[in-house]
């Protein structure tokens, strides 16, 4: 079963800032957040991960709470192109295998970027 | 680089009939995954591999599926005797292990139509 909580859908104006929220209140201390997408008829597409600090890259940003309770991706620009089911997942980083170090998938958060 | 490379796109066939799907992984990657996916079931992981050997098989969902790594550069999962129910997409991915900033590569993904 997925450790993470995320709401079903979000809708986001072209243009304006796409915040994503995801629970994840039982994670462990050698668990990191990792965020993937998977855009219409493609495959997933890792986006970002971290452990306790705030995380940026080029496609996005990630806030993860003191308490590392919740984290929040942000698009800071969102496009028509970023319309996508967005996926957290925790895992242990730095080896595979069981439901700690696999990259389990839950049903994500459809997020609808709208002109 | 190519990226991760399936093949076929689609496969339609018959119950009964044998279906073989095929990876290509990142050349270098030492890690390589099957998902399928549904609309019912979402990302399951099936089966991987570390260095072309099976580690964890305990997703594939019965005998009917098996997989094989014969190389690093190839990777076969087959389903003999197909059935309706295993229509979905199925996707390969592939990863390098790091210390923590390992990311799975996904390919396009294979759309099975068991008839």
């Amino acid at each position: 079963d997925a450790k993470t909580t995320q709401p079903p859908s979000m809708d986001c104006a072209e243009g304006r800032a796409a915040n994503l929220p995801c629970n994840h209140s039982t994670i462990s201390g050698n668990e990191y957040v990792y965020w993937y997408r998977q855009i219409h008829s493609q495959g997933p597409q890792y986006i970002i991960h971290g452990l306790k600090n705030n995380e940026t890259n080029e496609m996005a940003s990630l806030i993860i709470t003191e308490d590392r309770k919740s984290s929040t991706l942000i698009l800071p620009h969102a496009t028509l192109r970023d319309t996508a089911v967005y996926y957290c997942i925790v895992r242990v980083a730095g080896w595979y295998g069981g439901s700690q170090g696999n990259l389990i998938f839950g049903k994500g958060t459809k997020l609808s970027v709208k002109p | 680089d190519a990226g991760v490379i399936q093949s076929p796109r689609h496969e339609v066939t018959e119950m009964g009939q044998e279906v073989t799907l095929r990876c290509k992984p990142i050349s270098g990657h030492d890690y390589l995954f099957w998902y399928r996916q549904t609309m019912m079931r979402g990302l399951e992981l099936l089966i991987y591999f570390n260095n072309n050997v099976p580690i964890d098989d305990s997703g594939m969902p019965e005998d009917r599926f098996s997989a094989k790594m014969p190389n690093a550069s190839f990777s076969t999962l087959k389903i003999q005797p197909s059935e309706p129910r295993d229509s979905a997409v199925y996707f390969c991915a592939s990863s390098r292990r790091g210390a923590t900033n390992e990311k799975l590569f996904f390919g396009s993904g294979t759309q099975l139509s068991v008839l």
